[in-house]
């Protein structure tokens, strides 16, 4: 079965870079979401298509996806951005999500 | 306003049956595939099923396959799921999922819309 793998966790440095990894079996000829989940809310969309981002999500996030591993970076991190990101791609017409990354805005 | 709301969750006994329903407003419900995911508080997310927007197509994951059931009544801008044979593993937010198109699945496609979910407890 198809699996998308996230490290479970990440730190950063208020103000530095965050990349979260999403890996997969060539995902890179998939295309590659990424949702962000605070604590007690609903995912949220961030990225679809890769690299493309909604209406009202900042620029400070972005996604690139090549290879076996889809990327999601947060430039100038800060301390609301501190939550659960999932990575999700579509596998035989079934939704895949990645197991989770929790990141800490240290 | 965009919205999803869930209902029907609650304390079910392994082995029994329980009905989500799902309502949708501030878009054309049936323009669009409807999805449900499940998150083990504490864990991650997991797709469970999809219905396509005239219910053509429906589609599953291999943990709710032949136990899940989902509908949809497009006259109501309505989506449920019925669960049969419920074991503790199923225990679980269940959220109502708006899809990106009207296919349950596509390249790209993607979940823009999240309901606020509703919780599914099995035990005994």
């Amino acid at each position: 079965s198809f699996e998308l793998t996230q490290p479970p966790s990440v730190s950063v440095s208020p103000g530095q870079t965050a990349s979260i990894t999403c890996s997969g079996d060539k995902l890179g000829e998939k295309f590659a979401c990424w949702y962000q989940q605070k604590p007690g809310q609903s995912p949220l969309m961030l990225i679809y298509l890769d690299m493309k981002r909604p209406s009202g999500i900042p620029e400070r996030f972005s996604g690139s996806n090549s290879g076996n591993t889809a990327t999601l970076t947060i430039n100038g991190t800060q301390a609301v951005d501190e939550a659960d990101y999932y990575c999700q791609t579509w596998h035989d017409r079934k939704a895949i999500f990645g197991g989770g990354t929790k990141l800490t805005v240290l | 306003e965009l919205q999803l709301v869930e209902s029907g969750g609650g304390l079910v006994q392994p082995g029994r049956s329980l009905r989500l329903s799902c309502v949708a407003s501030g878009f054309t419900f049936d323009d669009y595939a409807m999805h449900w995911v499940r998150q083990v508080p504490g864990k991650g997310l997991e797709w469970v099923a999809g219905i396509s927007w005239d219910s053509g197509t429906l589609s599953y994951a291999a943990s709710a396959e032949g136990r899940f059931a989902i509908s949809r009544d497009n006259a109501d801008s309505s989506m449920f799921v019925q669960m049969n044979s419920l074991r503790s593993d199923d225990t679980a937010f269940y959220y109502c999922v708006k899809g990106r198109g009207a296919a349950v699945a596509g390249a790209g496609w993607y979940f823009d819309l999240w309901g606020r979910g509703t919780l599914v407890a099995v035990s005994s």
